[in-house]
């Protein structure tokens, strides 16, 4: 399996813009992450997903952001519009499910917001 | 609710030393612990995890960690450092419920001097 695939790895947007960020899990995972990575915050859980399902969007930090996944296969994190304090490392993780398998991570997007 | 502490935001060593990066761990229950290792630029990959079975985990690249409930704590050694292992490391416990999430420790960059 390539692991965990995310696009684009790199993005730079005008403030306002929309911005839409990418994810294919592992096949065969059933849980899909979504965090954030700043060097204020370190690294922050946004959202999960389980089996496709959202179970705990507490971490989306605003109503600008919103996360979807609509097959197995593909999820996506949007962030409508974008604000220059949005810039940071998104990160996609995707893992069987439970409380002692690890999480297995993508390379990451860059997202700058200017 | 779980969380973990990394004691040292940065930690530099020399070639050959010993590597010693400290985590302790908060949890109501039986906790889940793993070690990450992010190089510049990349995502996060699995060091070594911790599931309630031997106390002393060991994982890849001559890393190795051990869980003292007694005293909360999952520290991550190596005997001796090389150049290559100059990262950033972050300590994680699974979160609450059987979801498998996440919660991640502030990160230890480790540098080696030559």
């Amino acid at each position: 399996d390539a692991g965990v695939i995310q696009s684009p790895r790199h993005e730079v947007t005008e403030m306002g813009q929309e911005v839409t960020l990418r994810c294919k899990p592992i096949s065969g995972h059933n849980s899909l992450f979504w965090y954030r990575q700043t060097m204020m915050r370190g690294l922050e859980l946004l959202i999960y997903f389980n089996n496709n399902v959202p179970i705990d969007d507490s971490g989306m930090p605003e109503d600008r952001f919103s996360a979807k996944m609509p097959n197995a296969s593909f999820s996506t994190l949007k962030i409508q519009p974008s604000e220059p304090r949005d810039s940071a490392v998104y990160f996609c993780a995707s893992s069987l499910g439970g409380k002692r398998t690890e999480a297995f991570f993508g390379q990451g997007t860059r997202l700058t917001v200017v | 609710a779980q969380s973990v502490t990394q004691l040292g935001s940065h930690v530099s060593v020399s070639e050959g030393a010993l590597v010693l990066l400290r985590c302790n761990y908060s949890s109501s229950v039986p906790p889940y612990l793993f070690w990450y290792v992010q190089y510049p630029n990349q995502g996060l990959q699995l060091l070594l995890k911790y599931t309630s079975a031997a106390t002393l985990v060991k994982g890849i690249n001559g890393f190795e960690a051990e869980f003292k409930k007694s005293e909360t704590s999952f520290h991550l050694t190596k005997p001796s450092a090389h150049m290559s292992d100059a990262a950033e490391y972050f300590c994680a416990v699974s979160g609450d419920g059987n979801t498998g999430k996440l919660i991640f420790g502030q990160g230890t960059t480790l540098q080696v001097k030559p």
